[in-house]
């Protein structure tokens, strides 16, 4: 399943496939971004970050794609299971100019149907 | 448990009170962090502090906020004269400033307020 971040806020898909997570930002300066996991009460928990000079990193059944043109960012979770329900939000770091400050996107509500 | 605390948890309080909130960071963590996230929204920053300097408190959403770490340590965020307005989760974070620019911030569970 996929998102596209802001204009479709909310992602449902089966337990075992593959989710694509969107994500469009503002600045072009930005030259650090974070992908955040949001449980329901608790606070967001890191995931998987990449610089600016990097179009893909990859963690442990995560991957983050990075498209400086156009601005984008996306979150790809392999075999998707019910504990990654949860909200996702991609935060750009915009650098020492702005007092190194995180500006983070409404966010995606995924939901993992078992 | 990423390490960072928060105290307390929840608080309900009047408008027109004073409240305060403590943060306590990862011991080794230089950078701290406080947002505050509204329902359905992402996190807010509102400013952030590199060991006991604030380095950037614009974002501060008015003069009745304020916030301090006096020793490098904890710090405190403190709203005078609440308003119903300010009725939200407000989020600490920290981070370790690494010369490669890579400064992934732990956050901590939050303190919710409720403003009646």
């Amino acid at each position: 399943g996929e998102s596209v971040g802001l204009h479709l806020p909310t992602l449902s898909v089966q337990e075992g496939d593959n989710s694509i997570i969107n994500c469009a930002y503002s600045n072009s300066a930005s030259d650090y971004f974070i992908w955040y996991k949001q449980e329901s009460g608790k606070g967001p928990q890191f995931i998987i970050d990449i610089r600016s000079n990097m179009d893909k990193r990859q963690g442990q059944r995560v991957t983050v794609l990075l498209n400086k043109t156009v601005k984008h960012l996306s979150l790809q979770i392999a075999a998707t299971q019910p504990g990654d329900s949860a909200v996702y939000f991609c935060a750009e770091n915009m650098g020492a100019n702005t007092g190194n400050q995180f500006y983070f996107g409404t966010g995606t509500s995924l939901t993992v149907i078992p | 448990d990423t390490g960072v605390s928060q105290d307390p948890r929840h608080k309900i309080t009047k408008r027109g009170q004073n409240v305060t909130f403590r943060c306590d960071p990862i011991s080794e963590h230089n950078r701290l962090y406080w947002y505050r996230q509204t329902l359905g929204q992402g996190p807010e920053f509102l400013t952030y502090f590199q060991n006991e300097a604030q380095l950037e408190k614009s974002r501060l959403l008015s003069d009745r906020f304020s916030a301090e770490r006096p020793k490098g340590s904890f710090s405190t965020l403190e709203i005078q004269r609440t308003e119903q307005g300010d009725s939200a989760m407000y989020l600490c974070a920290s981070s370790f400033n690494r010369d490669s620019g890579s400064y992934e911030q732990y956050f901590g569970p939050g303190t919710r307020l409720t403003v009646t």
